[in-house]
């Protein structure tokens, strides 16, 4: 079955610090892998998308790291602000554009 | 641009009622999807429309779920006979199909939370 899981479920960590979330996926085959910010009671907003041969992938203080060979993934926040309290999300696409395996999410709240 | 809009941002309605979901995506995206949102779960594909051709309705849960979408544009999801179950957030997303922009990019709407009491 194809499945991504994330972890940790939820984390908390001071303004400034770095954190690192991870995802591991099984779904097959793969297409892509994408990173999601969902802010509460907004919609997701796309961070990074990944193809097979990209290792890795910066937005600004949000850097994602994908292992195809092992199919995990991880995205690393650098100095991060209470404006990164959110959800992020992994995506992880089969094929086609409507084969969408979605995470659960890890839910981040920064404190100052 | 304006990006995706849904309508109502909030739903309580009785069980056994009937719900209608309006999804405007960004003008011009030619793909829409839905999606449900159900506590601590991940995002559920509901179903796809992609200009003109048939929708992907393989993700709706059961015959009680119908989506349409006129002229291309707008999109109204229905549930007939809400159950408690059916609580959750449900999701718009469009993407632009036609080769500008990133074609992988899906662009969500604030999401309808609805209520089954």
């Amino acid at each position: 079955k194809n499945q991504v899981e994330q972890s940790p479920q939820s984390l908390i960590i001071l303004e400034g610090k770095n954190c690192t979330l991870q995802c591991n996926y099984t779904v097959s085959p793969f297409s892509n892998l994408r990173w999601y910010k969902q802010d509460t009671g907004r919609g997701p907003v796309s961070l990074t998308i990944m193809t097979f041969s990209e290792n890795t992938k910066s937005n600004g203080r949000y850097t994602a790291t994908l292992d195809a060979d092992t199919k995990q993934s991880s995205l690393h926040i650098t100095a991060s602000q209470l404006s990164d309290s959110a959800s992020y999300i992994c995506v992880v696409s089969s094929g086609g554009y409507n084969k969408l395996i979605f995470g659960a999410g890890t839910r981040l709240a920064v404190h100052p | 641009g304006a990006g995706v809009s849904q309508s109502p941002s909030n739903k309580v309605t009785e069980k056994g009622k009937d719900v209608e979901l309006r999804c405007d995506p960004i003008s011009g995206h030619t793909a829409l999807y839905w999606y449900r949102q159900s506590l601590g779960q991940g995002l559920e594909f509901l179903i796809y429309f992609q200009g003109n051709s048939a929708p992907d309705k393989s993700g709706l849960p059961s015959d009680r779920f119908s989506a349409e979408r006129t002229g291309g544009s707008v999109s109204t999801l229905t549930i007939q006979r809400t159950q408690q179950e059916d609580s959750a957030v449900y999701l718009c997303a469009s993407s632009p199909r036609d080769g500008r922009g990133n074609p992988y990019e899906q662009y969500f709407g604030p999401g309808t939370r609805l209520t089954v009491t």
